[in-house]
């Protein structure tokens, strides 16, 4: 498998631009995560899936971020406007509740987002 | 809430030195335990994991041992070496009834010089 996979690597755009990042966690997963890292706070979870349901969003910032998960194979985690403390690096990770390496997260390679 | 502490970094050691990052963590249960490791540019990795008090978990010559008395779950390596230079994150999960989500310590940085 090729583990999960994020778009874009980086990402630089205007403060009230619309951003979205994608993501495609590893086939068979059930649960996806989406965290930012940043200096000042360290990861910080924003908002996880299981099933496609969204079952906790209580890290989002603020109503300008949104996530969906259309399906088992896809994600994406919006921002709308965009704000200079936006800019972080966001990871996206799946993880499996049975089978073998339960509870491990597999994290992607990440989205380095720059707000102007 | 749950949460996890660790050492703050930078930490800086010669090659063939011996590493320790202490890592403490709150919860309200029996969490699983767990080392991440972040190399430059990449994503977090699995380096080891514990899931009952006790347990000691390793890889890569890297040990953690789960002090359910301490609520402790210390990152220790005999000999580092340049590839070891990383961020380190100590990590729990409450398991399935939480989501298998993770909350981290807040990582640390380690620089082996040669």
């Amino acid at each position: 498998d090729a583990g999960v996979i994020q778009s874009p690597r980086h990402e630089v755009t205007e403060m009230g631009q619309e951003v979205t990042l994608r993501c495609k966690p590893i086939s068979g997963h059930d649960y996806l995560f989406w965290y930012r890292q940043t200096m000042m706070r360290g990861l910080e979870l924003l908002i996880y899936f299981n099933n496609n349901v969204p079952i906790d969003d209580s890290g989002m910032p603020e109503d300008r971020f949104s996530a969906k998960m259309p399906n088992a194979s896809f994600s994406t985690l919006k921002i709308q406007p965009s704000e200079p403390r936006d800019s972080a690096v966001y990871f996206c990770a799946s993880s499996r509740t049975v089978g073998g390496e339960r509870e491990k997260l597999f994290f992607g390679s990440g989205t380095q987002l720059s707000v102007l | 809430g749950d949460s996890v502490t660790q050492m703050e970094g930078p930490v800086t050691l010669s090659e063939e030195a011996f590493l320790t990052i202490n890592c403490t963590y709150t919860a309200t249960g029996y969490p699983s335990l767990f080392w991440y490791v972040q190399y430059p540019g990449e994503g977090l990795q699995l380096l080891l994991k514990a899931t009952k008090a006790d347990d000691k978990g390793s890889n890569k010559g890297f040990e953690a041992t789960y002090r359910k008395e301490t609520t402790s779950f210390h990152l220790e390596k005999g000999s580092v070496q340049v590839s070891d230079s990383a961020v380190y994150f100590c990590a729990l999960s409450m398991g399935k009834a939480a989501g298998n989500k993770l909350t981290f310590g807040g990582g640390t940085r380690v620089l082996v010089k040669p």
